[in-house]
């Protein structure tokens, strides 16, 4: 039931993008994704929901695929301040606000 | 407007001992939620409190319990510590009507 996100690891250099995805094996109703700093909580970035459109502000963006279960979290032109780890958390349809997370994807944005 | 607060924010103990932690939502969410989270790890779903009931529950054993007060903070009780509870644990609130969850600081335990 865990979503399962990749890469595990990706290194940038300011400037660049990179993609995250998160796939699960069961229907979603929602998946919210969060970025956390190394000893700080997890700060919720943005939900889609099903049905919902694409989000997105500045240069962070998120897709929902309905059909194959699947996010993908878009960074463009990533700054330092993009580093941590990203986690994807996921609701089932029918759920009720309980979120399983994936394991994380660490991004690590150097100058 | 404050967010969610958690407290003690660091809690060292001994095995077998018991714990209590706090949390208090977010100005206007109804709905708290807790978390445990192990090192390299992403957040488990303990369990989750409306209007003073637990309505959601995740693969913890019985020792976890916990209580919604009135104004909505909660407290996540954990009897008969072990080594392996040692984690951080995360409270996240939101609104009944609502989809997005807002984490607290967390409260980093250490069982010995």
């Amino acid at each position: 039931q865990q979503p399962v996100q990749s890469p595990q690891a990706v290194i940038l250099r300011e400037g660049e993008d990179a993609v995250i995805n998160c796939s699960s094996s069961k229907a979603l109703y929602s998946v919210h994704w969060y970025r956390q700093k190394h000893g700080e909580a997890p700060v919720f970035l943005m939900i889609l929901l099903k049905g919902g459109e694409q989000k997105g502000h500045e240069k962070i963006s998120a897709s929902f695929n309905e059909k194959k279960q699947q996010s993908s979290l878009y960074l463009t032109a990533s700054q330092l301040s993009y580093s941590g780890t990203y986690f994807c958390g996921t609701e089932i349809q029918g759920g009720s606000e309980k979120l399983v997370f994936g394991k994380g994807t660490k991004l690590t944005v150097n100058p | 407007d404050a967010g969610v607060t958690q407290s003690p924010t660091h809690l060292i103990k001994t095995r077998g001992q018991q714990v209590t932690l706090r949390c208090s939502p977010k100005s206007g969410h109804d709905t708290v939620s807790w978390y445990q989270q192990a090192l390299g790890q992403g957040p488990q779903f303990i369990f989750q409190y409306y209007e003073e009931e637990e309505r959601q529950r995740g693969n913890f054993p019985d020792r976890f319990s916990g209580h919604q007060f009135p104004n909505y903070s909660s407290e996540l009780n954990v009897n008969a510590l072990l080594l392996g509870d040692s984690a951080l644990y995360l409270c996240a609130s939101s609104w009944e009507f609502g989809n997005e969850q807002f984490f607290g600081p967390g409260t980093r335990l250490t069982v010995l």
